[in-house]
């Protein structure tokens, strides 16, 4: 199936640090999703991206749907410890016709030392 | 808003027992819920989809009558895991979608750890 080319795998930051992951796919997508996970949870959704070019924040969080709809990124802003967790990007609406369905990144996992 | 609650969260049994998880919609209606398995540090894979009403959609790969889906209302999916077989011990995750396909993100349960001795 398609996946999604989420980087960094992994990032070790310092508190107060600001945090930048990206998702790119090969094909468009009507709806990028970004979710974090903590050990042993579900996904938790942080922001929804409905628009080509849309910035989106969420508190510290803000992120934005690509132009192309083929790319998202996610950034945190002064980062606290509490951010550790695995963080996916998710899209949804790709051209390939199950319009409903989410693929998801492989995950960053991020590191904050305090 | 968007609160779903999954059941049980973590599950032990014997070989060849049939474990039942329960997927619920607490504030919302979902038209659809989704069911997901992730093994350690790797990301959700879909196994199936399912409308309410109607039979659940599996992915490619994904025994039907191994993992049977169930979507009797708007509030409550259950996937039962049938003989159960260490090799289907897992984190189970459920998802619900409210207002039709288009428009609502997937929100997420807090997963079902199964271990299966």
């Amino acid at each position: 199936g398609q996946q999604l080319n989420q980087s960094p795998q992994s990032m070790f930051i310092q508190e107060g640090e600001d945090a930048s992951m990206n998702c790119t796919s090969s094909s468009i997508f009507n709806t990028w999703l970004w979710y974090k996970q903590d050990p042993g949870e579900g996904p938790v959704l942080l922001i929804a991206l409905y628009k080509a070019g849309e910035l989106t924040s969420n508190g510290r969080l803000t992120a934005q749907f690509g132009i192309t709809r083929k790319d998202s990124f996610l950034n945190i802003s002064a980062s606290i410890p509490s951010d550790v967790g695995i963080y996916f990007c998710a899209g949804q609406g790709d051209s390939g016709g199950s319009n409903y369905k989410l693929t998801f990144g492989k995950g960053t996992l991020l590191t904050v030392n305090p | 808003g968007a609160v779903v609650s999954q059941h049980p969260s973590w599950v032990i049994c014997k070989s060849g027992t049939s474990v039942k998880i329960e997927c619920r919609s607490l504030d919302f209606q979902a038209t659809t819920m989704f069911w997901y398995r992730q093994f350690p540090k790797q990301s959700l894979m879909l196994m199936a989809t399912s409308n309410e009403g109607s039979k659940a959609t599996y992915e490619q790969g994904v025994e039907k009558d191994k993992f049977l889906i169930n979507h009797a209302s708007l509030t409550l999916s259950t996937l039962t895991v049938t003989s159960a077989h260490p090799e289907d011990s897992s984190f189970y995750i459920c998802s619900a979608q409210g207002g039709g396909v288009y428009g609502q993100p997937q929100h997420f349960g807090d997963g079902t750890r199964l271990s299966i001795l």
